[in-house]
Parts: structure tokens; C-alpha cells; sequence
């Protein structure tokens, strides 16, 4: 089973909208952190928002929130009042901490196009 | 320095060279990681590095792929007998420890013809 999964390949939204980007995970590993990370055209990976499993709030980061829901295992990200900048590939990971791997592993990731 | 550099940031070679991508991570951090990111996929996992020696090697494809961290700072990928099919972009990520953030580099764009 893939560990994190994006069914969105691609999300269009009008600029000052807010849109939410899909992610959901597979862990039995009861330690683990979800990131999201953005990729515009440039290649670059950038972090934008980190969320632990035992983290008892939804973080957030400025225009960014994430919706956690552990028990259904998703991990969602909000982009609030969308900008043009915002355009770009989208990717959401997970860390498992308890298996002593630091690696992350990504999701496919969403392409997100932000129309005036 | 200041971000993740990779170098270089495009290369493009024949079918059979042999070539090297290096990172050079954010001076001080121990942990470093190398992936790789097909066209229209997620990055995947190669290799990870705490300090000098590879600490999980599990992501590399097969024997053509090595890499090296001689010094625990500069890390070389080092890819032989290149095949068509290890066109992708390769990323290199730095983080303080084993549990600390990733900062990413812009990635080499390898091209295989």
C-alpha cells in the first residue's frame, strides 16, 4: 500500500479563494510527523507547515493550515485567500520516527494553478 | 553557506558514462539525503548520510549507484554505466540532525541520450 497518497493531480482556484489540497497516510508507526512541501517550476523543494502526531492542534503557518484527522489518517492542506504566486506542485510527506529512519517519504503531489 | 548547492545544475550525457552530482550541504549539518524525482512523481528516497558513513542505502536502485560523504560535509552521487531510465531530477537535502527539518537544494537535472 502506498504511504501517502494525493488524489488531486491537479487543482485550479481563483486568486483570494481558498483551496484544499488532499493528502492521506498508512503508518502503524504511532510516532510520525506530515509535512507539506511546495515546488514551483524552478525544481526547489520548500517546506511550508510541519504536523506531529501527537501535536493536539491543527498547525498553522500564516495563509497555511493543515487539517489534521488522525483517525481517518489525512492531513490536508488549506491555502487560504490563494495568491498568484501559489502556483505550483504541491507534495505532502510523511517521517516515521519509530522505525529509526529519518527519511521521508512523498506522495505524488498536486499541481495547483491560481487564475486571476 | 547559506542554502543547500548543488552542482551541476544540468547535466546531459550518453547512454554508458559514467557521472558524478554533488551536494554541498548547509555547513553543520550532519544528516544529508539524497533522492530522486522522476518527471510528474514524488521525490523517492536513495540514501541517507549521518556524518561519514550511509546510514540507509535502501532507496538506491541497484549497484550502478554509489555514493560517498568522505568528510561528513560534501556528498558525491556517483552513477556508472547510465541507462536512459535514470533521466531525472536529483535532489539533495541537509538537515541539523537525524530529527531536524530538511532544507532542500534546487536539484541536478540529469538527461541521459
Amino acid at each position: 500500500a502506498q504511504k501517502i497518497t494525493q488524489t488531486q493531480p491537479g487543482m485550479f482556484v481563483q486568486e483570494k479563494e481558498a483551496v484544499t489540497l488532499d493528502c492521506t497516510y498508512d503508518t502503524s508507526d504511532p510516532s510520525y510527523g506530515l509535512f507539506w512541501y511546495k515546488q514551483p517550476s524552478s525544481g526547489e523543494m520548500i517546506f511550508l507547515i510541519y504536523q506531529g502526531s501527537y501535536d493536539q492542534q491543527n498547525a498553522t503557518e500564516g495563509r497555511y493550515s493543515l487539517n489534521f484527522q488522525k483517525a481517518r489518517k489525512s492531513a490536508n492542506l488549506v491555502i487560504s485567500a490563494s495568491q498568484l504566486g501559489d502556483s505550483a506542485m504541491y507534495f505532502c510527506a510523511m517521517r516515521e520516527y519509530a522505525s529509526g529512519y529519518s527519511t521521508l517519504t512523498f506522495g505524488k503531489g498536486t499541481m495547483l494553478l491560481v487564475s486571476p | 553557506g547559506a542554502g543547500v548547492s548543488q552542482t551541476p545544475s544540468n547535466k546531459v550525457t550518453e547512454k554508458g558514462k559514467y557521472v558524478e552530482l554533488r551536494c554541498d550541504p548547509i555547513s553543520g549539518h550532519t544528516a544529508l539525503y539524497w533522492y530522486r524525482q522522476s518527471l510528474g512523481q514524488g521525490p523517492e528516497f536513495l540514501i541517507y548520510f549521518q556524518g561519514t558513513g550511509a546510514a540507509d542505502d535502501s532507496g538506491l536502485p541497484n549497484d550502478r549507484f554509489f555514493a560517498v560523504r568522505p568528510e561528513g560535509s560534501v556528498s558525491t552521487l556517483k552513477i556508472q554505466r547510465t541507462e536512459r531510465g535514470d533521466s531525472a531530477v536529483y535532489l539533495c537535502a541537509s538537515s541539523q540532525d537525524r530529527d531536524g527539518g530538511y532544507t532542500f537544494g534546487s536539484g541536478t537535472r540529469l538527461t541521459v541520450v
